[in-house]
């Protein structure tokens, strides 16, 4: 059981280039999760997404695009990167049995992005 | 909206030590509470989670916390500290939405001395 991947682990970008972080999950969860952490600001929730091919805004959407096209792969895009979308994403998953996100998420090692 | 704080960005103690890592929410009584940890370059992880019944709850390496109501809090502690607790804590609360999503605490790191 490999948990959730995420990949790439880093990735150095310049300003205006898109790219796409890929998060896979073997777990048969329903709820998938994209978090971005800034330090002193905790997580906070980018997208989610409560099966596959549903996908949901969360709290600092802007400059993100995802897709949930199978339920084991949540991808998050970035379509023109910039300086401040410099930071460290991760992905998670959950059951979703509660019919609401208070099941125990489980979390991916994180990507490091930096945006010059 | 629901809010969650932690005092404290970051707490030191020594080895052996009481550990006690604070947590307050909104006056809105979640119905879950959270503290997941998260240990250098990993992601978060799991430590305890509050549901209903019993305040107190206990949960990984031998830490817990106790749900207050009337203080609207959920400290974390545990006591005696090991090295290898030497992480970052947080606290999380639903968001208060329809869907139930987690808002986290800024987080604080613990730093264990020997």
């Amino acid at each position: 059981n490999a948990g959730v991947t995420q990949t790439p682990k880093f990735r150095v970008l310049k300003t205006g280039q898109s790219m796409t972080l890929l998060c896979a999950q073997d777990m048969n969860h329903e709820y998938m999760y994209w978090y971005r952490q800034d330090p002193g600001m905790g997580l906070r929730l980018i997208h989610y997404s409560v099966g596959e091919g549903t996908t949901a805004k969360g709290e600092v959407p802007d400059g993100y695009n995802v897709s949930r096209l199978k339920k084991q792969n949540f991808l998050l895009g970035l379509e023109s990167a910039a300086p401040s979308q410099t930071s460290v994403y991760f992905c998670a998953s959950s059951y979703g049995a509660s019919g609401r996100g208070w099941d125990e998420q489980y979390f991916g090692p994180g990507t490091r992005l930096t945006v010059t | 909206a629901q809010s969650v704080t932690q005092l404290g960005s970051h707490v030191s103690v020594s080895e052996g030590a009481l550990v006690l890592l604070r947590c307050n929410y909104s006056s809105s009584v979640p119905p879950y509470l959270f503290w997941y940890v998260q240990y250098p370059n990993q992601g978060l992880q799991l430590l305890l989670k509050y549901t209903t019944g019993a305040t107190l709850v206990k949960g990984i390496n031998g830490f817990e916390a106790e749900f207050k109501k009337s203080e609207t809090s959920f400290h974390l502690t545990k006591p005696s500290a090991h090295m290898s607790d030497a992480a970052e804590y947080f606290c999380a609360v639903p968001d208060g939405g329809s869907q139930g999503n987690l808002i986290f605490g800024k987080g604080t790191k613990l730093s264990v001395k020997p």
